[in-house]
């Protein structure tokens, strides 16, 4: 079993939908969560970190359930920009990090 | 200010030969880590550097695969004998610290073993 899961989509959506991923994690000691994004060809960068109580940026939240081992994002009103791959990440063994393989979203007119 | 650097851009071998690639993390990163992202696959982790802590090897694929770090600056990552399986674009990422610090990625080498 890997030590995140995604569902690797894609996730096709109109513009102005609400789009939800998830992500599981197998590793019940692990401490820290993130959700980074990709453009295609271009490096992963950290859209958000995720924290116990759940957090909000804009129109992109982030959830934890440590009970079940998820992770979660919401995005509200998607846009054309938000097309990308979304990248889980958990913290692994020490300080290294695990990321998931990615939920690609594409936004559509 | 500047942010990760990394060099070549784009290298393109032949089997068999042995390539070096570079990583120039931020200044005053303490982690530095080396990734493998084959064409439409996530992110492999390779290997992590810590300070002066012995690095966690656990993902090199093989011993053709090794990487060097002087202190808490440069780091190379070397393949021997290079192998077509090898070709993908190899990222590197540092942060502040390890763990719970947001990594921030260089643009990677795009390597082809032809």
């Amino acid at each position: 079993r890997k030590e995140v899961e995604q569902d690797p989509g894609p996730f096709n959506v109109p513009e102005g939908a609400t789009v939800a991923f998830n992500c599981t994690y197998s590793n019940s000691a692990s401490q820290s969560f993130f959700w980074y994004r990709q453009d295609c060809r271009k490096e992963p960068k950290l859209l958000m970190s995720v924290y116990s109580s759940g957090n909000e940026d804009g129109r992109f939240t982030a959830q934890l359930n440590r009970a079940s081992q998820y992770i979660s994002l919401l995005i509200r009103d998607s846009k054309l920009s938000d097309s990308a791959t979304y990248l889980c990440v958990g913290t692994g063994g020490g300080n290294k990090l695990t990321f998931g393989t990615g939920t690609q979203l594409k936004v559509e007119l | 200010g500047a942010g990760v650097s990394q060099s070549p851009s784009n290298k393109v071998t032949e089997k068999g030969k042995d390539v070096e690639l570079r990583c120039d993390p931020i200044s005053g990163h303490t982690a530095l880590y080396w990734y493998r992202q084959r064409l439409g696959q996530g992110l492999e982790f390779l290997i992590y550097f810590q300070g002066n802590s012995a690095p966690d090897k656990s993902g090199l694929p093989s011993d053709r695969f090794s990487a060097e770090r002087t202190g808490e600056s440069v780091s190379t990552l070397t393949i021997q004998r290079t192998q077509q399986e090898d070709s993908a674009v190899y990222l590197c990422a540092s942060s502040l610290d390890g763990g719970s610090y947001e990594q921030y990625f260089g643009p990677g080498t795009r390597l082809t073993v032809t």
